[in-house]
């Protein structure tokens, strides 16, 4: 299994609503990553998972609450989203926390479109 | 700070023939790998090539080929016989080492690139 799987495809959610993202893999990678995208824009980072700990998170507003229950399986819990985190949410793993293997570069899901009314 | 820069917004080629899209890279870091990516309009990001700093040769991956120039700090790619398929938005990154914490992406602008009939 070569694919990073996102979950789900499209969300829209109301300012006061509480959803969740899903984001799996089955390639025996440790380290995982949440992305955010506006369109024709590059991806922002936003957290990063290392051995299933919170390794960088890039300021994140408190809105945005990643969780990593195993090493397969991400997670990012919204609440309280505004408009403006209308995008896509893309999801990556590498294979290791960057030693030894820079060939092994990012495996991408699909995304998330998520709009935020 | 690590930085990628693509210069090109758009471009357009007439189907078939090749195309070079431009990305230049600042680090201080000796160590260093450099990624292309495919995202179509669909979302995902695609891994078409990449380049170690070290590696001596080009990289090439059928129809892509990646001109690593490294005294000036160069890694264009090249799309020889280009396919109506090849229309998409097109990113340049670096993979930043940060030992322990999970390798960071970074993303130059993007490219977007329209194949013409």
């Amino acid at each position: 299994d070569t694919e990073v799987t996102q979950t789900p495809k499209h969300l829209v959610m109301g300012m006061t609503n509480k959803k969740s993202l899903k984001c799996e893999q089955h390639m025996g990678h440790r380290a995982m990553y949440w992305y955010k995208q506006k369109a024709k824009k590059p991806p922002e980072l936003m957290f990063v998972y290392s051995y299933e700990k919170l390794s960088i998170n890039e300021s994140v507003p408190s809105r945005f609450s990643p969780e990593c229950p195993n090493s397969s399986l991400l997670n990012l819990h919204l609440h309280a989203l505004q408009p403006e985190d209308s995008a896509l949410y893309l999801c990556a793993s590498s294979q290791g926390p960057g030693t030894g293997f820079p060939e092994y570069g990012y495996t991408f899901g699909s995304g998330t479109r998520l709009t935020v009314v | 700070a690590q930085k990628i820069t693509q210069t090109q917004p758009g471009m357009f080629v007439q189907e078939k023939e090749a195309v070079t899209l431009d990305c230049t890279y600042d680090t201080s870091d000796p160590s260093y790998g450099l990624f292309w990516y495919k995202q179509p309009s669909s979302g995902e990001m695609i891994f078409l090539i990449y380049q170690g700093s070290y590696d001596q040769q080009n990289a090439t991956e059928g129809r892509y080929s990646l001109n690593f120039q490294k005294a000036r700090k160069s890694a264009n790619l090249v799309i020889s016989a280009s396919q109506l398929g090849d229309s998409a938005m097109y990113f340049c990154a670096m993979r930043d080492f940060l030992y322990n914490q999970g390798g960071k992406l970074i993303f130059g602008q993007g490219t977007e690139l329209s194949v013409k009939p």
